[in-house]
């Protein structure tokens, strides 16, 4: 069985520009989150989805950052615009019937 | 503030050792406390997990212990290898919201 997928790996962009970032979970799985992570620190959670809905999204800074997930299945992180301090690593994981989460290796992002 | 508090920040092990890291935690909502590893440039990865209802999971080498009165809860890794060098976080999930917490996480360095 195919575990998370992230895309892109690596991202470099300039200041100000967007970045959009896509994460297709384990088959089957309803509940999908995405996490910052920081260097040498653990993840954070910034957005977590039922199934369509997003029923956690607190941690989301609003103004700049926005997430779907469509039909329920993959779903797509976007910063408009970037700032220097997004540089990080963006965690997708999921989750199905049981209390386990899977992550993907996630997109490691780099503001210049 | 830190739901989760994870020490040491960093760790030296001679092969052959136990590795102990310990967590930390005050919310009496969290249900499920799971270990993760995370090897350089990869997501993290569910090693071991447990319920608070148990006081001791073993699986192979590696062991969470749990103290509900004390809200603590550790990770012993026995026969510690190199290969087990990578960082490692606790984490606890709030079970109504099915959201989880991670502390910030142990560099263990495991020596030939």
């Amino acid at each position: 069985e195919a575990g998370v997928v992230q895309s892109p790996r690596y991202k470099i962009i300039e200041k100000k520009q967007p970045v959009a970032f896509w994460c297709n979970p384990i088959s089957g799985h309803n509940t999908l989150y995405w996490y910052l992570q920081n260097l040498g620190q653990g993840p954070e959670l910034l957005i977590r989805y039922e199934n369509e809905e997003a029923v956690d999204d607190s941690q989301l800074p609003k103004d700049r950052f926005s997430a779907e997930r469509l039909k329920g299945v993959d779903s797509t992180l976007k910063i408009q615009p970037a700032e220097l301090g997004d540089s990080a690593v963006y965690l997708c994981a999921s989750s199905g019937q049981g209390y386990e989460q899977y992550f993907g290796p996630g997109t490691r992002l780099t503001v210049t | 503030q830190q739901q989760v508090k994870q020490s040491p920040q960093s760790l030296i092990v001679q092969k052959g050792g136990i590795s102990i890291i310990n967590c930390a935690y005050e919310n009496t909502a969290f249900d499920y406390f799971p270990w993760y590893q995370q090897f350089p440039g990869k997501g993290p990865a569910l090693l071991i997990a447990i319920r608070p209802d148990v006081s001791e999971k073993k699986e192979g080498r590696f062991t969470i212990s749990f103290n509900k009165s004390a809200k603590q809860f550790s990770l012993h890794i026995m026969d510690s290898q190199p290969g087990d060098s990578a960082t490692y976080f606790c984490a606890a999930r709030v079970g109504n919201f099915n959201k989880f917490y991670f502390g910030s996480g142990t560099k263990l360095n495991v020596k030939p």
